[in-house]
């Protein structure tokens, strides 16, 4: 079965500073993997995706991830945070389950920007 | 990518009475999520609904409890039934688009039962 574990349940990082919210996942065979972000009150939206190819994938508001298949890690970074990236960070995993795709979602990262 | 609107956006009900969420779609899907995101969790997986046919529940989950439908294409609705507090969640539906099944999520419906 596939998991998904975001160590941090939340990060402060002051504005303008890096920042890197942990994602590893445990699945014996392939799977896409996902960045999703929640602003206040609002749905889920996706951030960046992995399929395949390069391991370096960029994504919406300057966000960017490295999929690491060896520490089957998908790491979100981003090198200078706003305030308005103040938000919840979900991490996924999708792969094939009997004939369809089944999603799991990590337990997510409250990102914390502070002024 | 499609657009995605619930109604209602928040409810505060009282136990034991019951609520039905909607769900609308901009664009004809085959698949629609229903999912829980219950207070400081991810989110869970309630059911698939697709259209002409019974939805399909995840484990813990019961038709008597979030029965749904799938009237059309582009529209689908979730009951929460004889609610207690610990049905108070955000209830999300989501369609899938893309070769790869990217998930797009309505904004959601933040529920509070007393």
């Amino acid at each position: 079965a596939q998991s998904v574990t975001q160590l941090d349940s939340q990060v402060p990082v002051f504005e303008e500073a890096p920042v890197e919210l942990r994602c590893n996942y445990s699945s014996s065979v392939s799977v896409y993997l996902f960045w999703y972000v929640q602003y206040p009150n609002q749905g889920l939206q996706l951030l960046l995706k992995y399929l395949s190819g390069s391991t370096l994938v960029k994504g919406i508001n300057g966000f960017e991830a490295e999929f690491n298949k060896s520490q089957t890690s998908f790491h979100l970074r981003k090198p200078s945070v706003h305030i308005s990236d103040t938000a919840e960070y979900f991490c996924a995993v999708t792969l094939a389950v009997g004939g369809y795709q089944k999603v799991t979602f990590g337990t997510g990262t409250k990102l914390q920007v502070i002024p | 990518s499609a657009v995605i609107s619930q109604k209602p956006s928040r409810d505060i009900c009282q136990r034991g009475t019951s609520l039905t969420i909607q769900c609308q779609v901009d664009s004809q899907v085959t698949m629609m999520f229903w999912y829980r995101q219950q207070p400081g969790q991810s989110l869970t997986l309630i059911a698939t609904a697709n259209q002409g046919s019974e939805a399909t529940y995840e484990s813990g989950f019961v038709i008597d409890k979030f029965p749904i439908s799938r009237p059309n294409l582009t529209f689908s609705t979730l009951t929460v039934s004889n609610m207690s507090p610990e049905d108070s969640s955000i209830y999300l539906c989501s369609v899938e688009e893309g070769p790869y099944n990217e998930q797009f999520f309505g904004p959601g419906t933040r529920l509070t039962v007393l």
